[in-house]
């Protein structure tokens, strides 16, 4: 079965503070995901990348960054957190570019006071 | 990028009854169709999906319809019963383009 493991359920961060959130798969999967849930407004994609290296701006990558070093884990990083940053961030992954089912992390809920 | 809604953004059915939640979407490229639900607290999770060469299709008491022509595809669930109490989210795709643009959610209630 397909894991997706997010390295933290519930994070408590200070405005200003550069926050990591990690995402790690182990099915070898091409394609990864940075998204965030907000009541209301459903799944926004942040950032995704299709390879080692490669990233591709989603709806809303204002105040964010990625990192892929290596094909099995992608980060999410806000360089200085912001309240409006408080969300769920769910990660994902899928394995190919051909429209194939994207298996979720079970997501960070994010908290910046 | 695509322009995704759903409708509607609230459905409360009795148990047993049927459910039917649409998704517009804009880009006439797109050509695949995926339901995702979630349920409280747990993470997005895949119920069905629709390739753009069929029309309809069934899982037991779940089904999916799709009108190109229109562009809106719709989830259809029978005799629910209330652990499909959920957030149902459409997510349309075009083939070779990886950037799932996903609905606003329908939170289903389903009362026993």
């Amino acid at each position: 079965d397909v894991k997706v493991t997010q390295s933290s359920r519930y994070l408590v961060k200070r405005t200003g503070e550069k926050v990591f959130l990690e995402c790690v798969q182990d099915m070898d999967h091409e394609n990864m995901f940075w998204y965030r849930q907000d009541p209301g407004l459903g799944l926004r994609l942040i950032y995704f990348s299709y390879d080692v290296k490669m990233k591709e701006k989603g709806d809303i990558p204002e105040g964010y960054s990625v990192s892929r070093e290596k094909k099995e884990r992608f980060s999410l990083i806000l360089e200085s957190a912001s309240t409006n940053q408080t969300s769920m961030y769910l990660c994902a992954s899928s394995p190919s570019d051909s429209g194939e089912k994207l298996f979720f992390g079970s997501g960070t809920q994010l908290s910046v006071l | 990028g695509e322009n995704v809604e759903q409708h509607p953004s609230t459905l409360s059915v009795q148990e047993g009854d049927s459910a039917v939640i649409k998704c517009t979407y804009s880009d006439s490229a797109s050509n695949y169709f995926p339901w995702y639900k979630q349920e409280l607290g747990k993470r997005p999770q895949l119920i069905i999906d629709i390739r753009s060469n069929v029309g309809e299709k069934k899982d037991q008491r779940i089904a999916v319809t799709l009108n190109k022509t229109a562009k809106h595809f719709s989830l259809h669930i029978t005799e629910t019963q209330p652990e499909d109490s959920a957030v149902y989210f459409c997510a349309p795709l075009k083939y070779n383009f990886n950037k799932f643009y996903f609905g606003s959610g329908t939170k289903l209630n389903v009362k026993p």
